[in-house]
């Protein structure tokens, strides 16, 4: 009974390039969720996406991030040209249901982002 | 928007003993659920604890419990007889019942000494 898996655990690059994390939910869960933890803080939402939709990416900076759901296969989170602010542990939850629901979040055990 | 506040940003206590994290969060909702995470130094997110603003008797799990107090809007938790393993970040964490997302405070640092 697999948790949330994320991978890679650490993922090292230059500034200009690009940065892929992936995330494939809990058995059954539909629901992903994105949150960016910076150093010394607490996460912050990013993007919430179901089966190949966008649902809200309003925490999601407008330029250089992009996140996708396809049909078949793990979650993307996507960083294109790197910068050193960029660094931080990424972390993918994923839930069974829709809103207003009081089923938990199930968090995966992050992608720690590195930037050279 | 919500916000919430983790006043306290490092903690210490002995094995065996109880400690108290507190919590305080701002909302104009009336249906919530309050979470508690647990972030040991391998950086999992495990939920430790989860409470729903409608249900008045405070949530129990094991050594864990909150107070809830809806009026005074703070969500304390309390840690029963402290063990090595407890030593990790504390998240508070707020979901809205009409949204998805979670708000997250700043986090305490525990640390449990022998």
């Amino acid at each position: 009974n697999a948790g949330v898996m994320q991978n890679p655990r650490h993922l090292v690059r230059r500034r200009g390039q690009e940065a892929r994390l992936r995330c494939s939910p809990m058995k059954g869960h539909s629901h992903v969720y994105w949150y960016r933890q910076l150093p010394e803080e607490g996460l912050k939402f990013m993007v919430y996406l179901q089966k190949e939709n966008i649902i809200d990416e309003s925490g999601m900076p407008k330029e250089r991030f992009s996140a996708e759901f396809p049909k078949e296969g793990p979650s993307i989170l996507r960083i294109q040209q790197v910068v050193r602010g960029d660094s931080a542990a990424y972390f993918c939850a994923s839930s069974p249901g829709a809103i207003a629901t009081s089923q938990p979040q199930h968090f995966g055990d992050g992608t720690r982002l590195s930037i050279l | 928007a919500q916000t919430v506040t983790q006043s306290q940003p490092e903690m210490s206590v002995q094995e065996a003993e109880t400690v108290t994290l507190s919590c305080t969060y701002d909302t104009s909702e009336n249906n919530y659920y309050l979470f508690w995470y647990k972030q040991p130094p391998s950086r999992q997110m495990i939920l430790v604890i989860r409470q729903e603003a409608y249900k008045q008797q405070n949530a129990t799990e094991n050594r864990f419990s909150v107070n809830f107090q809806k009026a005074a809007k703070s969500f304390s938790l309390k840690i029963s007889d402290s063990q090595l393993g407890d030593t990790a970040m504390y998240f508070c964490a707020f979901r809205a019942n009409s949204g998805y997302a979670l708000n997250f405070g700043k986090g305490t640092s525990l640390l449990v000494t022998p």
